[in-house]
């Protein structure tokens, strides 16, 4: 089946870490760029990172700049990105999308607060 | 970056009605454009991709249109299961940027 399976999300204080993976199958995923798209609590939809098919290029929103780290290995199929620094404006749902947009994740919630 | 603005922010219509969605983007996207619906508490869903193709298992009522800034994503004929909020986004380069949204009611 080709799915997109996010895990790791959950409750963390302002300025703690997080890492989050997103577990991808039915594809090939070492053909495509991946990315993460996040929405918080009753608002819209907010792309936040992308990482290209060898993983060597990495880009991200000026929000999470400096904070977030996306990195991926592609033996594993696996997608992740490190959350660090994080503040109570990063609650949200992840979630990951694959290039061309037409497979996303379930999501996973993370939760930024004391 | 791109801006991406959609109108209305909120419609309400009867089922049967055609309904229509702009979404204008600040600069040229080409065709990459997709169209999401969003039902409360749920994952967004792809509707339209590439402007105007529809993606496999995507009612018949659903189509999208445009090219370049301008874009529309019309429903034929209302049903209640498509009571939700509908997203335009592009993916033409980074970053990626959405619409804000049209919360579609029905009466």
């Amino acid at each position: 089946e080709v799915q997109l399976v996010e895990s790791g999300g959950g409750l963390v204080q302002p300025g703690g870490s997080l890492r989050l993976s997103c577990a991808a199958s039915g594809f090939t995923f070492s053909s495509y760029a991946m990315n993460w798209v996040r929405q918080a609590p009753g608002k819209g939809l907010e792309w936040v990172s992308s990482i290209d098919e060898s993983g060597e290029i990495r880009t991200y929103a000026d929000s999470v700049r400096g904070r977030f780290t996306v990195s991926r290995d592609n033996s594993k199929n696996t997608l992740y990105v490190q959350l660090n620094s994080l503040r109570a404006e990063d609650t949200a749902i992840y979630y990951c999308v694959k290039q061309y947009v037409d497979l996303w994740g379930q999501g996973t919630l993370v939760t930024v607060s004391s | 970056d791109i801006q991406m603005t959609q109108s209305p922010s909120t419609l309400s219509a009867s089922v049967g009605d055609r309904v229509t969605i702009t979404c204008r983007a600040s600069e040229s996207i080409n065709r990459w454009l997709a169209w999401y619906q969003q039902r409360a508490g749920k994952v967004p869903k792809l509707l339209i991709y590439k402007a105007s193709s529809l993606q496999s298992g995507v009612p018949s009522r659903f189509s999208g249109s445009g090219s370049g800034t301008e874009f529309t994503l019309t429903i034929s004929s209302l049903q209640p299961d498509d009571s939700a909020t509908y997203y335009c986004q592009q993916y033409y380069t980074y970053p990626w940027t959405f619409g804000q949204g049209t919360k579609v009611e029905i009466k």
